[in-house]
């Protein structure tokens, strides 16, 4: 069965220093994995994804993930972080031809940047 | 334009009482989902709809009854509601191979069971 494992529930950091929220998964078959936001009261949007081929994978606003196969883990990473990046962050996981889509969470990390 | 929208977004009622919370999304999606989100912010599937047919029902009480009158809407009623009840509840919306694309999350209904 798959599982996801988000090894820190919080992780408070200073404006400007750099972040690396962590996740690992379980499974017995090739996995496509997701990082997704939750800013406060709102739902969640997609950050990243990993479906193939380049094991670092980029989003937009500056996060990047790697893909890491022998050590089952896909952690988040942020050279410099913003106030404005404080958030939940959620680790999920799913495989190809899943019937139904559904996607596995992690317990997600709070991440509080402090000023 | 909202692409997943939930109402209510905030939902107060008593133990016992019946409610529904309506879900719809308008971007030609044809696989909708509920999530509910407890009080530790752990998010668990509990149904998914697939143009209108019920593909996974993760063992949720039989309380809970999704409904989905087509393609872009999948409804959600509670009845006899409990205590445990309370969470966030969240609608989302994919293309029929979530893994390609990722889900689109509607913004959840709060509900408190007191």
């Amino acid at each position: 069965a798959q599982s996801v494992t988000q090894l820190d529930s919080q992780v408070p950091v200073f404006e400007e220093a750099p972040v690396e929220l962590r996740c690992n998964y379980s499974s017995s078959v090739s996995v496509y994995l997701f990082w997704y936001v939750q800013y406060p009261n709102q739902g969640l949007q997609l950050l990243l994804k990993y479906l193939s081929g380049s094991t670092l994978v980029e989003s937009i606003n500056g996060f990047e993930a790697e893909f890491n196969k022998s050590q089952t883990s896909f952690h988040l990473r942020k050279p410099s972080v913003h106030i404005s990046d404080t958030a939940e962050y959620f680790c999920a996981v799913t495989y190809p031809y899943n019937q139904g889509g559904k996607l596995i969470f992690g317990q997600g990390t709070e991440l509080s940047v402090k000023p | 334009d909202t692409a997943v929208s939930q109402t209510p977004k905030y939902l107060v009622t008593q133990m016992g009482n019946d409610k529904s919370i309506k879900c719809e999304q308008n971007l030609g999606h044809d696989t909708m989902y509920w999530y509910k989100q407890d009080s530790k912010k752990f998010l668990k599937i509990m149904f998914s709809y697939n143009n209108k047919e019920l593909i996974i029902n993760e063992t949720v009480p039989n309380r809970f009854s999704p409904k989905s009158p087509d393609k872009a809407h999948l409804n959600l009623h509670i009845n006899s509601l409990e205590l445990g009840d309370s969470a966030v509840y969240f609608c989302a919306s994919s293309l029929a191979r979530a893994q390609y694309y990722g889900y689109t999350f509607g913004s959840g209904t709060r509900l408190t069971v007191v």
